[in-house]
């Protein structure tokens, strides 16, 4: 079946480092790629995706871009803010047999940047 | 904005208690999902529902049930909770395209004493 890693966490960075967290996926058809943040006592909500092979997605000076080759999907920032602390999950989107869209997580990296 | 909304944001329950999970979203979407979300986990899906009066097993079904007699609406039903279904709830409602994005409400935090 279908499988997302994702690095462990908690990642702690200073405010305006460099940010990467690395997902990988294995999937049996051809996946949307999402990232989705979730902050304290919130749900999760949509922070960026891809649909297919050297998209690149980005939102809030977040990027991520879609490797085929690699299968990876690794989430990248330039300068993080301490508003940036949350939890991150990569995702991806496949039919499955039965033809139902089914999306599959991984497990989350907390992040949490200090001033 | 899609809109996703859980009834509780906490509930304590006692063992054995039926207790309902209640979901209603806003964008007309056709596709409602339950996650279950516990640390180092990361979600896993429980039910989902296709249409409405329709539901598919998820990857952790055992314990519990789904409800959709309107499109709006989704319920998730622990028949009679157990300790280790204390956990954070998550409803989700999402569109038909592969990539149409999950939409999903705040969560409820239950506690099964």
């Amino acid at each position: 079946g279908n499988s997302v890693t994702q690095m462990e966490g908690p990642v702690t960075l200073s405010e305006e480092a460099f940010l990467t967290i690395n997902c990988t996926y294995t999937a049996t058809g051809y996946p949307s790629l999402f990232w989705y943040v979730q902050y304290p006592g919130e749900g999760l909500q949509l922070l960026l995706k891809a649909t297919k092979a050297d998209d690149k997605g980005s939102n809030k000076g977040f990027e991520a871009t879609y490797r085929k080759e690699t299968t990876s999907f690794h989430l990248e920032k330039g300068s993080v803010q301490v508003s940036d602390s949350a939890v991150y999950f990569c995702a991806l989107s496949d039919e499955t047999s039965g033809g139902y869209q089914k999306v599959t997580f991984g497990t989350g990296t907390k992040l949490q940047v200090i001033p | 904005d899609v809109k996703v909304t859980q009834s509780s944001r906490y509930l304590v329950k006692r063992t054995g208690e039926k207790v309902f999970l209640e979901c209603v979203q806003d964008m007309d979407h056709e596709n409602m999902f339950w996650y279950r979300q516990d640390p180092g986990l990361g979600l896993r899906l429980i039910y989902f529902s296709y249409d409405v009066k329709m539901k598919e097993k998820g990857d952790i079904p055992e314990g519990y049930s789904v409800s959709r007699e309107k499109k709006e609406r989704f319920s998730l039903i622990l028949e009679s909770a157990s300790t280790n279904q204390t956990s954070m709830y998550l409803c989700a409602s999402r569109g038909d395209r592969e990539d149409s994005p999950l939409h999903f409400g705040n969560g409820t935090r239950l506690t099964v004493t």
